[in-house]
């Protein structure tokens, strides 16, 4: 079983839609949370890290539930520069910091 | 700072050739990550290196496989011999040793036919 799990989607959402990604881990010794963004053909990059507390950047909302050991990210007001995979990291220590993917969530915000 | 930069980029290669990628990390970066991704399997982990180090090589497929850092700014990934199934692409990442984020090379896509 993969440490991370993500609903691969794909999402098809149109413009200015909400649309919320879960993702659930299995390690309980996790320590850190991210959302990375991939675009097709690119690397992935970081948009943004995951507190216990949630945590907001303009349209996107992420939130961390350590007892049901789940993250999600919300996106407000879709944009179609938005479409992308949405990837789901956590990372866990056992002296070092070791990030562990999910396999992501596909996004397509259409017009 | 140029980020982490892969080399190459596109590499088509026959079966049973050695294949050789190359990274150089982020500097002052102390942890290298080297990660393949595949529609399959999404992104897996081959191998972490802290202050150039091998820490975890448990992602590493098969003895077909192996990594080394000589120094600080430098890494390779070769795969002798290569194998149809190993055509994915090739991340290498850094970062540091505290949980931050792990910035990524824009990737090595192999394809071995």
């Amino acid at each position: 079983r993969k440490e991370v799990e993500q609903d691969p989607g794909p999402f098809n959402v149109p413009e200015g839609a909400t649309v919320a990604f879960n993702c659930t881990y299995s390690n309980s010794a996790s320590q850190s949370f991210f959302w990375y963004r991939q675009d097709c053909r690119k690397e992935p990059k970081l948009l943004m890290s995951v507190y216990s507390s949630g945590n907001e950047d303009g349209r996107f909302t992420a939130q961390l539930n350590r007892a049901s050991q789940y993250i999600s990210l919300l996106i407000r007001d879709s944009k179609l520069s938005d479409s992308a995979t949405y990837l789901c990291v956590v990372t866990y220590s056992g002296g070092s910091y070791i990030p562990t993917f999910g396999r992501g969530t596909s996004l397509i915000v259409h017009p | 700072d140029a980020g982490v930069i892969q080399s190459p980029r596109h590499e088509v290669t026959e079966m049973g050739q050695e294949v050789t990628l190359r990274c150089k990390p982020i500097s002052g970066h102390n942890s290298l990550f080297w990660y393949r991704q595949t529609m399959m399997r999404g992104l897996e982990l081959l191998i972490y290196f802290n202050n150039n180090v091998p820490i975890d090589d448990s992602g590493m497929p098969e003895d077909r496989f192996s990594a080394k850092m000589p120094n600080a700014s430098f890494s390779t990934l070769k795969i002798q011999p290569s194998e149809p199934r190993d055509s994915a692409v090739y991340f290498c990442a850094s970062g540091t040793s505290v949980a931050t984020e792990a910035f990524f090379g824009q990737g090595t896509r192999l394809t071995v036919v």
